[in-house]
């Protein structure tokens, strides 16, 4: 099965600069990636994700980058702000299967 | 529209107890997925369900845990005989079809005294 592995676990950066988050992924089949973010005694919610025929995907200050040879997709947050720190999950997933999560990045931003 | 809905939102029994966990999927959505979350951990795989398809138990710890969803939409997560390693968020979710954007729900808190 799908194994997806994700690094940091811990990140602390100062207010406006930007954080990278990297997960890589073992299964070629799979073709959908989310990103979560979850804050401390909330669900988890989606604020990016990307399909495999695309590389790269990007909504104001978050981005997505797939890199499917190597399996491997990344988070970009640029400009932090203190309303971002967060833990934050990677998934993979294809059609017809459950979704292997990542385990999660405590993302900090000083202020 | 209406988001996923779980209940009861905590739930404290003493050990042994058996305990029902109900999630209310958003309408219209063919896959349903539970979860477990202890504190300050990841999301834990427990069951996957997709439309009529048999589900997917890959998850399930222990056969203490089982799960049914009914009609294609609500779905109940038991937990027979629980014990205090049981105490954990238990958190469900949707999504309109597989690999497609999943919704969650706000959990059930549930603690094994």
């Amino acid at each position: 099965g799908e194994n997806v592995e994700q690094h940091p676990s811990t990140l602390s950066v100062q207010e406006g600069d930007s954080a990278v988050i990297k997960c890589t992924y073992s299964d070629s089949a799979s073709n959908y990636f989310p990103w979560y973010k979850q804050e401390l005694g909330k669900r988890p919610q989606l604020i990016i994700d990307i399909r495999s025929n695309v590389g790269e995907k990007k909504d104001q200050r978050i981005a997505v980058t797939l890199n499917k040879t190597a399996k491997h997709f990344s988070l970009h947050i640029t400009e932090t702000q203190p309303e971002d720190s967060a833990v934050y999950f990677c998934a993979a997933s294809e059609a017809g299967n459950q979704f292997y999560f990542g385990t999660g990045t405590s993302l900090t931003v000083i202020p | 529209g209406a988001g996923v809905s779980q209940s009861p939102s905590n739930k404290v029994t003493e050990k042994g107890k058996d305990v029902e966990l109900r999630c209310d999927p958003i309408s219209g959505h063919t896959a349903l997925y539970w979860y477990r979350q202890s504190l300050g951990q990841g999301l834990e795989f427990l069951i996957y369900f997709q439309g009529n398809s048999a589900p997917d138990k890959s998850g399930l710890p222990s056969d203490r845990f089982s799960a049914e969803r009914t009609g294609g939409s609500v779905s109940t997560l038991t937990i027979q005989r629980t014990q205090q390693e049981d105490s954990a968020v238990y958190l469900c979710a949707s999504s309109f079809s597989s690999a497609d954007t999943q919704y969650f729900g706000p959990g059930t808190r549930l603690t094994v005294l």
